[in-house]
């Protein structure tokens, strides 16, 4: 375990439906982190959060609506999705915001197919 | 500006052989660079990180990596394969951002 907990690990939604994806850190760590990960793809980073502030979107569509209440929680909700948004959605947390020494933790994922 | 190339998408070995995977990166500065490693239906785990301090570093699980400036590669070898090292590696570079690269699938034969 790496103390990154993503829940749930599957989701399968309709392209209609609204669903949160949840991330949880009992790190002390004050950055965090979505990713996307398709196939034969390099991982995507879509938003980072520190100290519970958004400091970078990656132009994700605006069908995918960050939040992070506090710095132990993080959530992705989504909307009206996509068939091509179907990957596995990965959260990090760091210590800090990518400085030299950063060392991410990742949960185990989110696998998410939208039908 | 920074990237990463892992220049084989599959690599196959048998227990008890060596396990060589290669990546090169590029960096206008000196770089932060990392490998983590993914198991079927798992986060991603970090292995070993280069921070300009030895440049052979060495990670857990017997995996080890070495930063040549002057070939602009950081591989990752392993003296003896394991059935469990079955997995997905990536080789990573730290700029403003963690940059991945597209991973090598790691199989090995019994």
């Amino acid at each position: 375990e790496t103390g990154v907990t993503q829940t749930p690990r599957h989701l399968v939604m309709g392209m209609t439906n609204k669903k949160s994806l949840k991330c949880e850190q009992h790190l002390g760590h004050n950055a965090m982190y979505w990713y996307k990960q398709s196939a034969k793809k390099p991982l995507e980073l879509m938003f980072v959060y520190n100290f519970k502030e958004q400091t970078e979107n990656n132009s994700v569509p605006s069908r995918f609506s960050p939040e992070c209440p506090n710095s132990s929680h993080l959530f992705l909700h989504l909307h009206t999705l996509q068939p091509e948004d179907s990957a596995l959605y990965l959260c990090a947390s760091s210590q800090e915001v990518f400085t030299v020494n950063t060392e991410a933790f990742f949960g185990q994922g989110t696998r998410l197919t939208v039908v | 500006a920074q990237s990463v190339t892992q220049l084989d998408s599959h690599v196959s070995v048998s227990e008890g052989t060596p396990v060589l995977l290669r990546c090169n990166y590029s960096s206008s500065y000196s770089p932060s660079l990392f490998w983590y490693v993914q198991h079927p239906n798992k986060g991603l785990q970090l292995l070993l990180k280069y921070t300009s301090a030895a440049t052979l570093v060495k990670g857990i699980n017997g995996f080890e990596a070495e930063f040549k400036k002057s070939e602009t590669s950081f591989h990752l070898t392993k003296p003896s394969a394991h059935m469990s090292d079955a997995a997905e590696y990536f080789c990573v570079v730290r700029a403003d951002k963690l940059i991945f690269g597209t991973g090598t699938l790691l199989a090995v034969q019994p």
